[in-house]
C-alpha cells in the first residue's frame, strides 16, 4: 500500500498568513493527489485534484504542486474560513490512502 | 445540483450486520465511479471500497474485504455497502463520495454514523 505522510500535524498561524501544507508518497503516484478540507462534523471538500487543478469554485488563494512522492498545498492569504483541517489522497492505485490530516488552528 | 445522500446507520452489537445506502440526484449516477470513505471518531479518513459505474467492478481495503460488498442499483440511482461481521472498530461515520471525471472524491454525502458496541 501507499502510505502518505502530511506535515506538519497541526499549524499555527494567523489570518493574512502564507501557508504551506506538505504531503509525501511512499512510492511515485504521478499527479494522481487530491487535496480536501474537513470541518467538525461536515464531510470533505475538494479543493486541489491532479495535484494542481483548483476545483470549482474553490478561492485562487489555494493551490497545489508537487509530482511524483513529494507535493504542496498554499495557502496564499489566510481568512477565517480557512480554519480546519486539510488531507491528502493518492488515487494512483488501490487501496486509496489519505495522509493522516493538519489541522490549522488560528494563532 | 448534485447530491449523496447517505442512510442505513445506527447502533449494532459486535459480529452483527447492516446495510448503508447512499441515494444520489443530480447527476447520471450509472456514469460514475463510487466510494464508500469512512472516519472513526476523533480519527482521519480511510477509504473503504469503490464500484465502477456498471457495478461490474469492484475493489475493497483489506480491512473490510470479506466482510463488506459493494453494490449499485443504477435503476434507483443508489450505492449500497452490506456490512457483516461488524466490529468495535468498524465504529465510523460512513461517507459515499462520486469519483469525478479526474477521479478526485468531488461530491460527498453528509455521512452516517455506525456505531459497533456491545
Amino acid at each position: 500500500d501507499i502510505q502518505m505522510t502530511q506535515s506538519p500535524s497541526t499549524l499555527s498561524a494567523s489570518v493574512g498568513d502564507r501557508v504551506t501544507i506538505t504531503c509525501r508518497a511512499s512510492q511515485s503516484i504521478s499527479s494522481w493527489l487530491a487535496w480536501y478540507q474537513q470541518k467538525p462534523g461536515k464531510a470533505p471538500k475538494l479543493l486541489i485534484y491532479k495535484a494542481s487543478s483548483l476545483e470549482s469554485g474553490v478561492p485562487s488563494s489555494f493551490s497545489g504542486s508537487g509530482s511524483g512522492t513529494e507535493f504542496t498545498l498554499t495557502i496564499s492569504s489566510l481568512q477565517p474560513d480557512d480554519f480546519a483541517t486539510y488531507y491528502c489522497q493518492q488515487y494512483n492505485s488501490y487501496p486509496y490512502t489519505f495522509g493522516q490530516g493538519t489541522e490549522l488552528e488560528i494563532k | 445540483e448534485a447530491q449523496l445522500v447517505e442512510s442505513g446507520g445506527g447502533f449494532v452489537q459486535p459480529g452483527g450486520s447492516l446495510r448503508l445506502s447512499c441515494a444520489a440526484s443530480g447527476f447520471t449516477f450509472s456514469s460514475y465511479v463510487m466510494s464508500w470513505v469512512r472516519q472513526a471518531p476523533g480519527k482521519g479518513l480511510e477509504w473503504v471500497s469503490v464500484i465502477s459505474g456498471s457495478g461490474t467492478s469492484t475493489q475493497y481495503a483489506d480491512s473490510v474485504k470479506g466482510r463488506f460488498t459493494i453494490s449499485r442499483d443504477n435503476s434507483k440511482n443508489t450505492l449500497y455497502v452490506q456490512m457483516k461481521g461488524l466490529r468495535a472498530d468498524d465504529t465510523a461515520v460512513y461517507y459515499c463520495a462520486r469519483a469525478g471525471p479526474d477521479y478526485a472524491f468531488d461530491i460527498w454525502g453528509q455521512g452516517t454514523m455506525v456505531t459497533v458496541s456491545s
